[in-house]
Formats: C-alpha cells, structure tokens, sequence
C-alpha cells in the first residue's frame, strides 16, 4: 500500500534563509507526487506536483520539489523564507484521483 | 474558473446533534468529489468519494454518511454526532484532466 511520511512535525527557520521540507514515499510504481499548503483555518492550495518527467519541479510562491527515485522521496524546497511562508505544507502521493494518500504535515514557523 | 464552496465556515453543536455540511463546485461537470477530515495536528484522512450523483464510497465506517443529490454538490451528514466527529473538514474535486484534487475553504466542527 502507497504511504507518505513527512519526519518533521515542525521546522523553525529565519526569514531569508533557505528551506527544505523533507517527504518520502512507499509505492510500488512511478506515483503522482504532490505539495500543498495550508494556512490556520484555510484549505490546502496546490504548490506543485511531479507525474512524469524533469524531476525538478516548479511550484507557485517560489518552491521547488525534486523527485529522486533510488531515495524515494520528493523534497520541497525554497531558497529564501518569507514571513508569509508560516504555514502548515503537506506531501501527498497519489496512483490516481480517487487513490491519494497525504503525509501528517510539517508546521513551518518563521523566525524575523 | 472552477470554484469550489463549503458551508457553513464554522459550526459548534452538542452531542447528539444531527449534522449536514455542504459542498458546492463551480465551473466544471461530473467531477469527482471528495471528503476529508482533520484532527487536530494530524494529516488529513478521506472519508467518502464520490465519482457521479448517487455514487458514494466510504473509506472509513464511521457515524457519518455522505449523498451526491446533484452532479455539483456534496453533502457530509451525521444523525448524531459523537464528541470524536470535531475537526475540521474539507472537500476537494478533482480535475480529472489533470488528475488533480483540489481544496474547498473547509469546515471548522466543534462538538460540545
């Protein structure tokens, strides 16, 4: 069965330094990798996602995610925090729309 | 653009209390619709899809139960709700083009 693990409950970082929020997955194929972010009280909006392809990803806000196969993971990452990247951010992986599974989320504050 | 709504934003109700959230999407037809509960401090866990009116598949047996009365719309019920049901819940439809899901605003439960 597909599973997603995100090991950091909670990054602290200063505002203008870099980011990267760890995820990997379990599945038995290529899956559909996602990043998503979701502000107190608010829904999650998509950042990015991988289905085939340039493992390097471009999202909105300025993240990025590379998939790497032989580690099985799909990091985000961001070179330059901004005060209003506090936010909680999900990895999710999916083999179709109705088969996604989402990780617990990281919760990043963000330091002046 | 498609849209997507859920009401009411926040309810609070008493144990025992019946239950009905609704979830309405705009600018697309026959998507696939979703529910998804989160606890607090925890990823999000699906617990119903729907892939066509009168469709409902349930993930998790639980007190609650789903209907698709019409293409569009969505609707999360409970006959009585158990202190356990609080969280927050949202809906999701996915652009099957893009084999995407995509988040409502949510629903923040409260049960006393």
């Amino acid at each position: 069965a597909q599973s997603v693990t995100q090991p950091d409950i909670h990054i602290t970082v200063s505002e203008g330094a870099s980011l990267e929020l760890r995820c990997n997955y379990s599945y038995g194929a290529t899956p559909y990798l996602f990043w998503y972010v979701q502000s107190p009280g608010q829904g999650l909006q998509l950042l990015l996602k991988y289905f085939s392809g340039d493992t390097l990803v471009q999202g909105i806000k300025g993240f990025e995610a590379e998939f790497k196969r032989s580690q099985s993971s799909f990091n985000l990452r961001k070179p330059s925090v901004h005060w209003s990247d506090a936010a909680e951010y999900f990895c999710a992986v999916g083999a179709g729309s109705n088969d996604m599974r989402f990780g617990a989320g990281t919760r990043l504050t963000v330091k002046p | 653009s498609q849209t997507i709504h859920q009401w009411p934003a926040t309810l609070v109700q008493p144990v025992g209390s019946p239950l009905s959230l609704e979830c309405t999407v705009e600018g697309t037809s026959n998507p696939n619709l979703y529910w998804y509960r989160q606890a607090a401090g925890r990823g999000l866990q699906l617990l119903f899809y729907s892939v066509g009116i009168g469709q409902i598949s349930s993930e998790v047996p639980q007190n609650l139960s789903a209907s698709r009365p019409q293409d569009r719309q969505f609707i999360l019920s409970s006959k009585k709700l158990l202190l356990s049901d609080s969280g927050f819940y949202l809906c999701a439809w996915n652009d099957l083009s893009a084999d995407t899901q995509y988040f409502g605003p949510g629903t923040r439960l409260t049960v006393l």
